[in-house]
C-alpha cells in the first residue's frame, strides 16, 4: 500500500530563514505522482506542486524549491528567506490508482511551520 | 473562475442527528473526491465520482454514510445517526480527468458531533 511519511511534525523559524520540509513516500507503483499541499489556518487545502515520478528535475518556483530523488523515494520542499505568511501545515501527498479509475491522493501527517517575526 | 465551494462551513449537531453537506466543485471538472481529515492529521480518501457515477468507497465509509453527485454537477454527502467519532473536517476536492489529475480542495465543512 502506499504510505507518506512527513517526520517533522512542528518546525519554527525566524522570518528569513531558509526551512526544508522532508518527504519519504513507499509505492510499488511505476508511476505515480507527488504532490505539496498547504493548509493555512483557514482550513482550504491549496495546490502547491505535482510532479511526475519520470521526471526527476527540480523545480523552483519563486521562494519555493522541490527536490525529487526516486534514489531515497524522497520529495523534500525548501522554502528560501521564510516569510510569516508561509506559517501553515504542509502536506506531501502521493497518488493511487485504484480499481474505480481514480488517483485518489494519500497524504502525510503534515508538518506544521511557523515562522516567527 | 471560481473555486471548489462547500456547505456549510460548520456544523454543530447532537448525536444520532442526520446531516449532510454539500459540494460544488470547480464547473467543467467531471471527477469529485471526497476525503475527511481530523485533527492532526492528513486528509483520508472517502469517495470518488466521474461525473454522476460513485466508482470508489473506501473502507472509511461506513452504511451510515452516503454520497451521490445527481447530474455530474454538486455532490452530497449525507451521514445519519451521528456518532462523536464522525467529528472532523470533510474536504470535497475536484478535478478534470486528463493527463494532469491535479485535485483542487475546498474549504471544507468542519462537522461537530457533541
Amino acid at each position: 500500500a502506499q504510505k507518506v511519511t512527513q517526520a517533522q511534525t512542528e518546525i519554527s523559524v525566524v522570518e528569513k530563514e531558509d526551512v526544508t520540509l522532508d518527504c519519504v513516500y513507499e509505492t510499488r507503483d511505476t508511476t505515480y505522482y507527488l504532490f505539496w499541499y498547504k493548509q493555512p489556518p483557514s482550513g482550504e487545502l491549496v495546490f502547491l506542486i505535482r510532479r511526475n515520478s519520470f521526471d526527476e528535475q527540480n523545480e523552483i518556483s519563486g521562494r519555493y524549491s522541490w527536490n525529487f530523488q526516486k534514489s531515497t523515494s524522497s520529495f523534500n520542499f525548501t522554502i528560501t528567506a521564510s516569510q510569516v505568511v508561509d506559517s501553515a501545515v504542509y502536506f506531501c501527498a502521493l497518488s493511487e490508482r485504484t480499481q474505480g479509475g481514480s488517483e485518489k491522493l494519500v497524504f502525510g501527517k503534515g508538518t506544521k511551520l511557523t515562522v516567527n517575526p | 473562475d471560481t473555486g471548489v465551494s462547500q456547505n456549510p462551513r460548520h456544523k454543530i449537531t447532537k448525536r444520532g442527528q442526520n446531516v449532510t453537506f454539500r459540494c460544488d466543485p470547480i464547473s467543467e471538472h467531471n471527477r469529485l473526491y471526497w476525503y475527511r481529515q481530523t485533527l492532526g492529521q492528513g486528509p483520508e480518501f472517502l469517495t470518488y465520482f466521474q461525473n454522476e457515477a460513485q466508482l470508489e468507497k473506501s473502507r472509511l465509509l461506513s452504511d451510515r454514510f452516503s454520497a451521490e453527485r445527481p447530474k455530474g454537477s454538486f455532490s452530497t454527502l449525507e451521514i445519519q445517526r451521528t456518532e462523536q467519532g464522525d467529528s472532523a473536517m470533510y474536504l470535497c476536492a475536484s478535478s478534470l480527468a486528463m493527463s494532469t489529475d491535479t485535485q483542487y480542495f475546498g474549504p471544507g465543512t468542519r462537522l461537530t458531533v457533541l
